[in-house]
């Protein structure tokens, strides 16, 4: 079973940062957060991973709380290209990801 | 670079017929996994493929197996096709088996079983 909890769909303005939460209570210290996303029909593809320092790269910045029991995944300005199912994942280091059934992001004009 | 691919892309099968699906990895990357994802759903591990072998299995039975070869592309086997096994199959590849390590997912091949 999935690890984490997230809403199932959230809306957000193009233009505007859409901020998608992710809960994790259970991960254990060497477990990271990773967030993959799926646009429909394609292949799921990588955000973005972390430990428990904050991370930003070309695509997002991920948030981890301080007790690393939730984050938040933060795409700073919405296109609608970035609607999608986005998936919040904890992952051991055996390489399995464990998906759950995600938050549909809608983007709109 | 080129990146993961997957054959064929759609594929339509009988009830109690077999298929093989075909995976190949992104370039240097040695680990493969393999994933089921119903309509609806998230995707469903499968199992993986670390440098010619099993390495962890999900809660899928025999007739779902799988290869590795030495230039690290892959097969999925389905024997004995049933109704639910109608699914987009989703490979995807990594470098490692390292947990840092992102996995890297082809387009899919989507099977329907009649």
């Amino acid at each position: 079973d999935a690890k984490t909890t997230q809403p199932t769909s959230m809306d957000c303005a193009e233009g505007r940062a859409a901020n998608l939460p992710c809960n994790h209570s259970t991960i254990s210290g060497n477990e990271y957060v990773y967030w993959y996303r799926q646009i429909h029909s394609q292949g799921p593809q990588y955000i973005i991973h972390g430990l428990k320092n904050n991370e930003t790269n070309e695509m997002a910045s991920l948030i981890i709380t301080e007790d690393r029991k939730s984050s938040t995944l933060i795409l700073p300005h919405a296109t609608l290209r970035d609607t999608a199912v986005y998936y919040c994942i904890v992952r051991h280091y055996t390489d399995k990801l464990i998906f759950g059934t995600g938050t549909r992001l809608q983007v709109f004009p | 670079e080129t990146g993961v691919t997957q054959s064929p892309t759609h594929l339509i099968k009988t009830r109690g017929q077999q298929v093989t699906l075909r995976c190949s990895s992104q370039s240097g990357h040695n680990t493969v996994s393999w994933y089921q994802q119903a309509l609806g759903q998230g995707p469903q591990f499968i199992f993986q493929y670390y440098r010619e072998e099993e390495n962890g299995r999900g809660n899928f039975p025999p007739r779902f197996s799988g290869l590795q070869f030495p230039n690290y592309s892959s097969e999925l086997n389905v024997n004995a096709l049933e109704l639910d096994d109608s699914a987009l199959y989703l490979c995807a590849s990594s470098p490692g088996l390292a947990g840092s390590y992102e996995q890297y997912f082809g387009p899919g091949t989507r099977l329907t079983v009649t």
